[in-house]
């Protein structure tokens, strides 16, 4: 089977960094996403890593260590509107299927 | 670009009844998801369409649960009949192909009473 851990909760203020660690058991793996959700809000595609290293974007960057079956999400100049649940999820066949951690609730204080 | 249209929005009907959820993907997305979410269970994969094709339903909890894809632009869930533990939200989601990142409709808020 798959499971995925990351911490429920995380609390940051403004302008700061914070890292939310994913660490996954799966049958097979193809990538690592990260997808961000609002209260009473949809997910929201963040970034996929399929390979090792560093992926950028923006404020955002996700890791990716196969060896390791670790990753994580680094969000930088934190703003108040990232204040949300950020999901890591597994893709673990070539046909796109997701399997999703617990989510990681990430508060932002000013 | 319209994204993933789910209907109805909300729905609260009593236990027993016949629930039918609706999706329409973006156009020209061939592949299509159905997650349920709770706080006890978090997002869990229901069932993967390919081509309107239902390519792997080892998600769905029940026989009273089945879906639908009779063409490229819509789909439907459907629970019968409806137990209170069936509430949660459900979300419809595409993707153009396999490796692509997921959109996700607004989700349809189920409650059964």
């Amino acid at each position: 089977g798959q499971s995925l851990e990351q911490p429920s909760e995380v609390t940051a203020v403004e302008g700061a960094i914070v890292q939310i660690n994913c660490t996954y058991q799966t049958s097979g793996f193809y990538g690592l996403s990260w997808y961000q959700q609002h209260d009473g809000g949809a997910p929201t595609f963040l970034s996929y890593n399929a390979l090792d290293g560093l992926e950028e974007t923006g404020r955002f960057s996700s890791f990716l260590s196969r060896s390791d079956s670790y990753g994580y999400l680094l969000l930088q100049e934190l703003q108040m509107k990232d204040s949300a649940s950020y999901f890591c999820a597994v893709d673990n066949n070539a046909g796109n299927m997701l399997t999703f951690g617990g989510g990681t609730r990430l508060m932002v204080k000013p | 670009d319209a994204g993933v249209i789910q209907s109805p929005r909300h729905e609260v009907t009593e236990m027993g009844q016949e629930v039918t959820l609706r999706c329409k993907p973006i156009s020209g997305h061939n592949s299509l998801f159905w997650y349920r979410q709770t706080m006890m269970r978090g997002l869990e994969l229901l069932i993967y369409f390919n081509n309107n094709v239902p390519i792997d339903d080892s998600g769905m909890p029940e026989d009273r649960f089945s879906a639908k894809m009779p063409n490229a632009s819509f789909s439907t869930l459907k629970i019968q009949p409806s137990e209170p533990r069936d509430s949660a939200v459900y979300f419809c989601a595409s993707s153009p192909h396999s490796n692509q990142p997921q959109h996700f409709g607004d989700g349809t808020r189920l409650s059964i009473l």
